[in-house]
């Protein structure tokens, strides 16, 4: 079956330009990990989706990002104004449910470039 | 604050000799941990996971180590292989935060044929 996928692949953008961020989960999966790792840095936790909801925001740098999900499915992450410190690596995971053994797979992520 | 490090940022060793890599955390809630592994330009995969109810856990070639009154853990891979050459992060959850995971820095294995 089909993995977890992500659009675009590679995103450059100028400083201060919104920009919208794509995760198609595993079908099936309920919970949805938005997570971004800067050049030579682990990953770091922005925000997870159980179903539609999200119980936890608290990685989100920012009011200037946002993540929706709707039909328990596709998720967006929205990043406005974007600045140079945003530039990173933006990976996507989902998990059939919560709880070990729920391993997370990964999409392959989508470069932000901001100039 | 880095509540899981990896100290190592790069490991080198001979091709069928063993790897070993190492994790340390500061949060004892963390009762999951996890080892991923990356190639360049795609996202991580899963290596293999242990619970905090057990010290051990083996999977073919990989062998997880957990050391929770020293907060450590360690993963051996043996023998090494070429193809095992990628970023191998530890991470870290706990069920009351969602299973979010907190990764460490990663650690750069290259293994020489």
């Amino acid at each position: 079956g089909a993995g977890v996928s992500q659009s675009p692949s590679n995103k450059v953008t100028e400083k201060g330009k919104d920009v919208e961020l794509r995760c198609d989960p595993i079908s099936g999966h309920t919970a949805l990990y938005w997570y971004r790792q800067r050049l030579g840095q682990g990953l770091e936790f922005l925000i997870y989706f159980q179903g539609n909801s999200a119980p936890d925001k608290s990685g989100l740098p920012s009011d200037r990002f946002s993540a929706e999900r709707t039909g328990e499915s596709v998720s967006t992450l929205t990043i406005q104004r974007t600045q140079q410190e945003d530039s990173a690596v933006y990976l996507c995971a989902s998990s059939l449910g919560l709880g070990p053994g729920n391993e997370q797979f990964f999409g392959p992520g989508t470069r932000l470039t901001v100039l | 604050d880095q509540q899981v490090k990896q100290n190592s940022p790069s490991l080198s060793v001979q091709e069928g000799r063993i790897s070993i890599l190492n994790c340390d955390y500061t949060n004892s809630m963390f009762d999951y941990f996890l080892w991923y592994k990356k190639y360049p330009a795609e996202g991580p995969t899963f290596l293999i996971s242990i619970s905090s109810i057990k010290d051990k856990n083996e999977d073919g070639r990989f062998t997880v180590f957990l050391n929770k009154s020293a907060k450590h853990l360690s993963l051996h891979i043996v023998p090494s292989q070429p193809g095992d050459s990628a970023v191998y992060f530890c991470a870290a959850s706990y069920k009351a935060a969602g299973n979010k995971l907190t990764f460490g820095g990663g650690t750069r294995v290259l293994v020489k044929p």
